[in-house]
């Protein structure tokens, strides 16, 4: 059984690229979340999908970052016109239907230049 | 907001030692859960331990113990025998209870972390 999958695992742009950060849930799993780790610091919660549906966002920058998780296919966070504050690691976790247990990806690292 | 403070940026132990790192939360929440995760140098993050608010037994596995203090907000974990590959950081985070509703179910909350690094 494939735990969660991130990718790319190392992504690197230029400031004002565009950024796709990819995260393939474990099977039978539908929650999705996305958490942002800055240098030094702990992970910051992001946003919260469900297939086809944004349930809590409330931790995503208004301007130039989205996330999907359409019906068929991963969870997409995009990252538009991107900045040197948005170099960071981006982690997905994805949840298990008895609740409060999380399986994390291995992040993918977004370095812009 | 739940807030969750990890005041130890750094702790070093010993192999085979033991070493408690320090979690204390602010929350008015009454039904919680509470979760230690390990960051070793390959970033994943992988789950140590979870303890649920209500229940007053203080969870364990294997090596790895937490001390719940409910009414103190304080939520430390303790490592016993330690070993090189314990070397990570750890983080603490916080879960409002699904049962209590609300958009902010599944939301964790980190703390800032602490470095453990075992010596040989």
């Amino acid at each position: 059984n494939a735990g969660v999958m991130q990718n790319p695992r190392h992504l690197v742009r230029r400031r004002g690229q565009e950024a796709r950060l990819r995260c393939s849930p474990m099977k039978g799993h539908s929650h999705v979340y996305w958490y942002r780790q800055l240098p030094e610091e702990g992970l910051k919660f992001m946003v919260y999908l469900q297939k086809e549906n944004i349930i809590d966002e409330s931790g995503m920058p208004k301007e130039r970052f989205s996330a999907e998780f359409p019906k068929e296919g991963p969870s997409i966070l995009r990252i538009q016109q991107v900045v040197r504050g948005d170099s960071a690691a981006y982690f997905c976790a994805s949840e298990g239907l008895a609740g409060a247990h999380f399986f994390f990806g291995p992040g993918t690292r977004l370095t812009v230049l | 907001a739940q807030t969750v403070t990890q005041s130890q940026p750094e702790m070093s132990v010993q192999e085979a030692e033991t070493v408690t790192l320090s979690c204390t939360y602010d929350t008015s929440e009454n039904n919680y859960y509470l979760f230690w995760y390990k960051q070793p140098p390959s970033r994943q993050m992988i789950l140590v331990i979870r303890q649920e608010a209500y229940k007053q037994q203080n969870a364990t596995e294997n090596r790895f113990s937490v001390n719940f203090q409910k009414a103190a907000k304080s939520f430390s974990l303790k490592i016993s025998d330690s070993q090189l590959g314990d070397t990570a950081m750890y983080f603490c985070a916080f879960m409002k209870h699904p049962n209590a509703g609300g958009t902010s179910y599944g939301k964790l909350t980190f703390g800032q972390g602490t470095i453990l690094t075992v010596h040989p």
